[in-house]
């Protein structure tokens, strides 16, 4: 079926203001990843689902930004009170297992705070 | 915690050439090593994913090595074309559900 989808694919926010990404990923994919990727850099991890199960969440900068999962296929990334430093690429991937299976990922949303 | 370096930064090259990109990990303990392009504006897309068991993987004009001992890969491409100018990003799992990246090889062919 279709890869990875993300949206919105652009997203200008006011600093302070709350942003909701979503991510949805191959159908029928257990793992579900979350990065960020600030200009210029390679992605970091944030986070990580096994079906609906937030098994990871060591990557979190901040208690501002929040992931959820709650039927084991969309997933949303939640960032409140945004900071200019939130400003980056937030990228989602998914795989069939959960180990040593490649991550296909989507294009990504790319948020400005101003 | 894992490092991964990538050089060069960046690369032009004329079209036709031969090149070479390189990768460097820190910690030789990965379940596997992943090849990926980044075009501006967009994902990535996965070009090569080498388990830690294997020594290479091959796709088209593509060629990638991995000497874990020595925490190292190569990615190859022959006959570059244009087309594959991008951003080259190597990634590793350390199998703790998430990949280290490095920071890229920007990749110009020039026609």
């Amino acid at each position: 079926g279709a890869g990875v989808s993300q949206s919105p694919r652009y997203k200008v926010a006011k600093r302070g203001q709350d942003v909701a990404l979503r991510c949805d990923p191959i159908s029928g994919h257990v793992s579900l990843f979350w990065y960020q990727q600030a200009l210029g850099q390679g992605p970091e991890f944030l986070t990580y689902f096994q079906n609906e199960a937030q098994l990871d969440k060591s990557g979190l900068p901040s208690d501002r930004f929040f992931a959820e999962r709650p039927e084991g296929s969309v997933s949303t990334l939640k960032i409140q009170r945004t900071q200019q430093e939130d400003s980056a690429v937030y990228l989602c991937a998914s795989s069939q297992n959960p180990r040593a299976a490649e991550q296909y990922f989507g294009p990504g949303t790319r948020l400005t705070v101003t | 915690k894992q490092e991964v370096t990538q050089i060069p930064a960046a690369l032009s090259v004329p079209e036709g050439e031969n090149l070479v990109l390189n990768c460097s990990f820190t910690d030789s303990a990965i379940y596997n090593l992943q090849w990926f392009r980044q075009d501006p504006g967009k994902g990535l897309t996965s070009l090569l994913l080498i388990q830690s068991s294997q020594r290479e993987q091959t796709s088209g004009r593509l060629n990638a090595s991995l000497d874990k001992s020595s925490g190292r890969s190569t990615l190859y491409i022959a006959a570059s074309q244009p087309g594959d100018s991008a951003t080259y990003l190597c990634a590793v799992s350390t199998g703790a559900n998430n990949l280290f990246f490095g920071t890229g090889t920007r990749l110009t062919v020039i026609p």
